[in-house]
């Protein structure tokens, strides 16, 4: 079975530029989660979603963060403009539904300089 | 809301040596429990999980971890560590009945095996 697909792998832009990550969940897992893990931190989760609703989105930075998930399947998550603080890895998440356990994928390294 | 302290960074250790990872938690209500690892460049994988039912739980790996909720702690022990668990490991909870839900991680503690 195909695990939680992330990309890129790694991405570095300067401060006040745009970028955008993917993520590819499970074949059937309806819920898919967006973390952001700081340097030395504990990942911090930033949007869930329920098929293509958006169920929680309460620490999900929104004058500057965006996440979609088009048709219930795979999501985007967005950052416009970049801050330095915002230099951490990005791990996507999903699980069959609310009650089962997440699978992460690999996370995405974003380096804003 | 829940909260997770583990209340060491790092924890080195020698090989074939026994090791506790230690891992608190705060909630108002019932949860479940998680302990994840994380390699480097990797994403997390799931050791071992408490839903219910018996305290000590066996993970993969040969990694065990007792829930005792009186003093509110989930540590994680593993008899013998080799070099390939250097790693950090990542206790999380949730409330219970959403097992992928909305989890609360810790800090994380590195662990350094040493030959």
């Amino acid at each position: 079975e195909a695990g939680v697909a992330q990309s890129p792998r790694y991405k570095i832009i300067e401060k006040r530029q745009s970028v955008a990550f993917w993520c590819n969940p499970i074949s059937g897992h309806a819920t898919l989660y967006w973390y952001q893990q700081i340097l030395g931190q504990g990942p911090k989760l930033l949007i869930q979603f329920q098929n293509n609703g958006v169920v929680d989105d309460s620490q999900l930075p929104k004058d500057r963060f965006s996440a979609e998930r088009l048709k219930g399947v795979d999501s985007t998550l967005k950052i416009q403009p970049a801050k330095l603080e915002d230099s951490a890895v990005y791990l996507c998440a999903s699980s069959l539904d609310v009650q089962t356990e997440a699978f992460f994928g690999q996370g995405t390294r974003l380096t804003v300089v | 809301a829940q909260s997770v302290t583990q209340l060491d960074s790092q924890v080195p250790v020698f090989e074939e040596a026994p090791v506790e990872l230690r891992c608190n938690y705060s909630s108002s209500v019932s949860v479940y429990l998680f302990w994840y690892v994380q390699y480097p460049n990797q994403g997390l994988q799931l050791l071992l999980k408490y839903l219910s039912g018996s305290t000590l739980v066996k993970g993969i790996n040969g990694f065990e971890a007792e829930f005792n909720k009186s003093q509110t702690s989930f540590h994680l022990r593993k008899p013998s560590v080799h070099i390939s668990d250097t790693a950090e490991y990542f206790c999380a909870v949730t409330r219970s009945g959403v097992a992928g839900n909305m989890l609360t991680f810790g800090g994380g503690t590195r662990l350094m095996v040493k030959p």
